[in-house]
């Protein structure tokens, strides 16, 4: 699986759209983009895929570049409660496992 | 969305003892799940992917003797941490694909192990 790079922690203000980048240059024509995050001390919770198109659900927006090379997370009306560590992963579509990075540390400030 | 649970959330044992986490998917059946585990501050490392019917597969530098893997039935998988030491302490999370092909994993709430 190709490798991604986050920052390493980010602040937002509540009410505001918290935007997460995720780089993966890397990245082959046959593997996906996910987003999980996990608060403290529970379980990771699927999020988001996408693999060349732009994805909204109803926790969230993943855009991804035209040459699939990097994307971004919008979560857009952060609530303290979306306080988590956010990761970015590349899986392959026929992948089972997901690999985890380090992912982004997101606190939402009152 | 699907539900994954483990049991128990959180164990202390002492040294030299095993320990038992089961893994459930609730609503879904999966052929394959998977252990992870994480220490403090760290993200989570993939132990071993668990086959129903069949041996589990481990990564590198994860002892299959110690860390026991049983996939008994579709929805069931259980972890057995053997002769316990302090260093196997950690939170232990297992997660199942849901369905074939590309789609969302579902993880567990994690198992605390404080070995003592």
């Amino acid at each position: 699986d190709a490798k991604t790079t986050q920052p390493t922690s980010m602040d937002c203000a509540e009410g505001r759209a918290a935007n997460l980048p995720c780089n993966h240059s890397t990245i082959s024509g046959n593997e996906y983009v996910y987003w999980y995050r996990q608060i403290h001390s529970q379980g990771p919770q699927y999020i988001i895929h996408g693999l060349k198109n732009n994805e909204t659900n109803e926790m969230a927006s993943l855009i991804i570049t035209e040459d699939r090379k990097s994307s971004t997370l919008i979560l857009p009306h952060a609530t303290l409660r979306d306080t988590a560590v956010y990761y970015c992963i590349v899986r392959l579509g026929s992948a089972r496992q997901l690999t985890f990075g380090s992912g982004t540390q997101l606190t939402v400030l009152p | 969305g699907a539900v994954v649970s483990q049991h128990p959330s959180w164990v202390i044992c002492k040294s030299g003892t095993s320990v038992k986490i089961e893994c459930r998917s609730l609503d879904f059946q999966a052929t394959t799940m998977f252990w992870y585990r994480q220490f403090p501050k760290q993200s989570l490392m993939l132990m071993a992917t668990s086959n129903e019917g069949s041996k589990a597969t481990y990564e590198q530098g994860v002892e299959k003797d110690k860390f026991l893997i049983n996939h008994a039935s579709l929805t069931l998988s259980t972890l057995t941490v053997t002769s316990a030491h302090p260093e196997d302490s950690s939170f232990y999370i297992c997660s199942a694909n849901r369905g074939q092909g590309v789609g969302e994993q579902y993880f567990g709430p994690g198992t605390r192990l404080t070995v003592t």
